[in-house]
């Protein structure tokens, strides 16, 4: 199985700031890699697919990229909606797998 | 405008059975591959099964495979998730997925999620 290790698990930050947020899989993975966003209570949300590709009506403060085995999520200018969890998932062979999320906290 | 919304959640005994569904709309449910994943309170996401348009090939995560069944009925535009034998770490809520393939395999559009709490 495809192991995907996320860091970090949380971090604080400020409107306006840059974020950062990675993934490492166990394997090389190609282009099989997506981001999402989940707000508290709410299911996850789309945000980058094939590492770098913006899902339709998101922000373009978010931007993906890596290639192999890393991977990064970068938004931009913090605002304040973007305060939620995120998670990486790979999909390039069964069992497909998450990271184990980063908290982006205030 | 995709809309998938799960139902069967709730409570049930250790050893139980539940059969969860996903009722989808808005489009052509026969033409995706579908998919379940959960997440425990206040953990993370969890992925455990796929299933191809036709329902002619089937992935699962090891630790459900043979507990869990996932199916569908195209002409009803549903998907389910049978799950028998059910454990206290099976309490989550369950979200069903579609899937589309982009040069690369995502999970494109979410149910809200319907929760499933194993406890006697």
């Amino acid at each position: 199985d495809i192991q995907v290790t996320q860091s970090p698990s949380s971090l604080s930050a400020s409107v306006g700031d840059r974020v950062t947020i990675t993934c490492r899989a166990s394997q090389i993975i190609g282009s099989s890699f997506n981001w999402y966003q989940q707000r508290p209570g709410k299911a996850p949300k789309l945000l980058i697919y094939t590492v770098s590709a913006l899902q339709g009506g998101v922000p373009s403060r978010f931007s993906g990229s890596g290639s192999g085995t890393d991977f990064t999520l970068t938004i931009s200018s913090l605002q304040p909606e973007d305060f939620a969890t995120y998670y990486c998932l790979q999909t390039y062979s069964a069992p497909w797998t998450f990271g184990q999320g980063t908290k982006v906290e205030i | 405008e995709v809309q998938l919304v799960e139902s069967g959640g709730g409570l049930v005994q250790p050893g139980g059975s539940l059969r969860l569904s996903c009722e989808a709309s808005g489009f052509t449910f026969s033409s995706y591959w579908m998919s379940w994943v959960r997440q425990a309170p206040g953990k993370g996401l969890e992925w455990l099964a796929n299933m191809k348009h036709d329902g002619s090939e089937i992935y699962y995560m090891s630790s459900v495979k043979g507990r869990f069944t996932i199916s569908r009925d195209n002409a009803k535009s549903s998907l389910y998730l049978q799950m028998n034998g059910l454990r206290a770490e099976d309490t989550a809520v369950y979200y069903c997925g579609r899937l589309e393939y982009r040069s690369a395999w995502c999970q494109d559009s979410w149910g809200q999620g319907t929760l499933v709490t194993v406890s006697s």
